[in-house]
């Protein structure tokens, strides 16, 4: 069964910042990795997404994140963080063998300080 | 484009009454639903699968006769909570998926609080 790891509760960096959220999976083939945020009381929006071909994917809203096989790893990354970008970031794994279903992470909770 | 609505947003209903919240995919064809719930500060979990015209999938855990879920259309599913109690009230968040690697576009959640 594939499962999906964050790390990091929460996370609180300054407006201006680098951020970068950690997501590990597991699963025994090459999954689909995506990367949702949510701010309170709303839904899931899709930042970004790696299905395969270039490890290094971009997304929405400045963010990017590298898929690394060797490290199971789909870190999720910006340059500088702007205060809007204070959310719940969860990083998810879907497989077709699984039925599309997806599995999530436990969320990461950003807090950006002026 | 990939655009899903839930209806309503918010409901306040008292305990014993059921609650239908419907789930749409507005501008594509949704060969599969989701219905997910959400705590508070917890993460997104999966109640069941819908495919349009057969019976909903369910976790392990989920009650299939208090969550009743219809996939009626390609356009819309809908879950009914039936004999709705304090513990049931949540976040419950919908999505659609064409079928193309395991994309799911999410609803904007409705609030379900049963006094």
């Amino acid at each position: 069964a594939q499962s999906v790891t964050q790390p990091d509760i929460h996370i609180t960096v300054s407006e201006g910042a680098s951020l970068e959220l950690r997501c590990n999976y597991s699963y025994g083939a090459t999954p689909y990795l995506f990367w949702y945020v949510q701010s309170p009381g709303q839904g899931l929006q899709l930042l970004l997404k790696y299905f395969s071909g270039d490890t290094l994917v971009q997304g929405i809203k400045g963010f990017e994140a590298e898929f690394k096989r060797s490290q199971s790893s789909f870190n999720l990354r910006k340059p500088s963080v702007h205060w809007s970008d204070a959310a719940e970031y969860f990083c998810a794994v879907g497989a077709s063998a699984a039925g599309n279903k997806l599995t999530f992470g436990g969320g990461t909770r950003v807090l950006v300080k002026p | 484009g990939a655009v899903v609505s839930q209806h309503p947003s918010w409901v306040i209903c008292k305990s014993g009454t059921s609650v239908k919240i419907e789930c749409r995919s507005l501008d594509f064809q949704a060969t599969t639903m989701f219905w997910y719930r959400q705590f508070p500060k917890q993460s997104l979990m999966l109640m069941a699968t819908s495919n349009e015209g057969s019976k909903a999938t369910y976790e392990q855990g989920v009650e299939k006769d208090k969550f009743l879920i219809n996939h009626a259309s390609l356009t819309l599913s809908t879950l009914t909570v039936t004999s709705a109690h304090p513990e049931d009230s949540s976040f419950y968040i919908c999505s659609a998926s064409s079928g193309a690697y395991n994309e799911q576009f999410f609803g904007p959640g409705t609030r379900l609080t049963v006094l």
